[in-house]
């Protein structure tokens, strides 16, 4: 059965403290891998896809990097607008006609002025 | 850049009674997903439509239904609302093979 575990499920950091998220996965077949940041209330919105061990990508102060079995989103110099949960998703590739995302619990941010 | 739109945002019903969610993709996104996110929970996945068939069915109730139109906009529809129902109720639009999904601002819905 596929599953995505994430951690930590809270991480309080001040601000311009490095520090990276975690995202283990187990599937039969990886698709693709998601990174979404969801504020309070909002819906998740897209940050990242990672398709294969190796693949970095970036965006401001975030870097994701993925292996065969987890994937880190790396956080540079965090301000406290990057304070939300970061949710983590992927897609299996013998699901079938269907791309539905299976999600982890998230990570819960909170960045410190 | 258009987003997704979701209808109403904010949505309060009686147990036992009816409720219906509209969702209208970004122009040009042929696929559309339901998902359903809990008080402190991760978004569960409910069923999918592409090109205005039924693609996938999740973790559904068999009291919700869904349809995808002509128009590629999309409704659920809840009945016998429980208080379980209460959530967050997500649409993620897409087009073709593009694997990323984009999301609706939700839809609040309180069951009492």
């Amino acid at each position: 059965e596929d599953q995505v575990t994430q951690s930590p499920e809270a991480l309080r950091l001040q601000e311009g403290e490095s520090s990276s998220l975690n995202c283990s996965y187990t599937v039969s077949g990886l698709r693709g891998l998601f990174w979404y940041r969801q504020d309070p209330g909002k819906g998740p919105e897209f940050l990242f896809t990672l398709y294969s061990a190796g693949e970095e990508k970036e965006k401001e102060r975030l870097k994701a990097t993925l292996t065969k079995k987890e994937s880190f989103l790396h956080i540079t110099a965090p301000k406290p607008e990057d304070s939300a949960t970061y949710l983590c998703a992927v897609q299996d590739s013998q699901g079938g006609a269907t791309n539905k995302l299976i999600f982890g619990t998230g990570t819960l941010l909170a960045v410190q002025p | 850049a258009a987003g997704v739109i979701q209808s109403p945002r904010h949505l309060i019903k009686e147990k036992r009674e009816t409720a219906t969610l509209k969702c209208y993709p970004i122009p040009r996104h042929d696929t559309v997903y339901w998902y359903q996110q809990g008080p402190g929970q991760d978004p569960q996945f409910l069923i999918s439509f592409y090109e205005k068939m039924q693609s996938d069915k999740g973790s559904i109730p068999d009291r919700f239904s869904a349809q995808q139109f002509s128009d590629y906009h999309s409704e659920l529809n809840m009945s016998s609302l429980e208080l379980g129902d209460s959530a967050l109720y997500f649409c993620a639009t897409t087009f073709g093979g593009l694997r990323e999904q984009y999301f609706g601002p939700g839809t609040r819905l309180t069951v009492t």
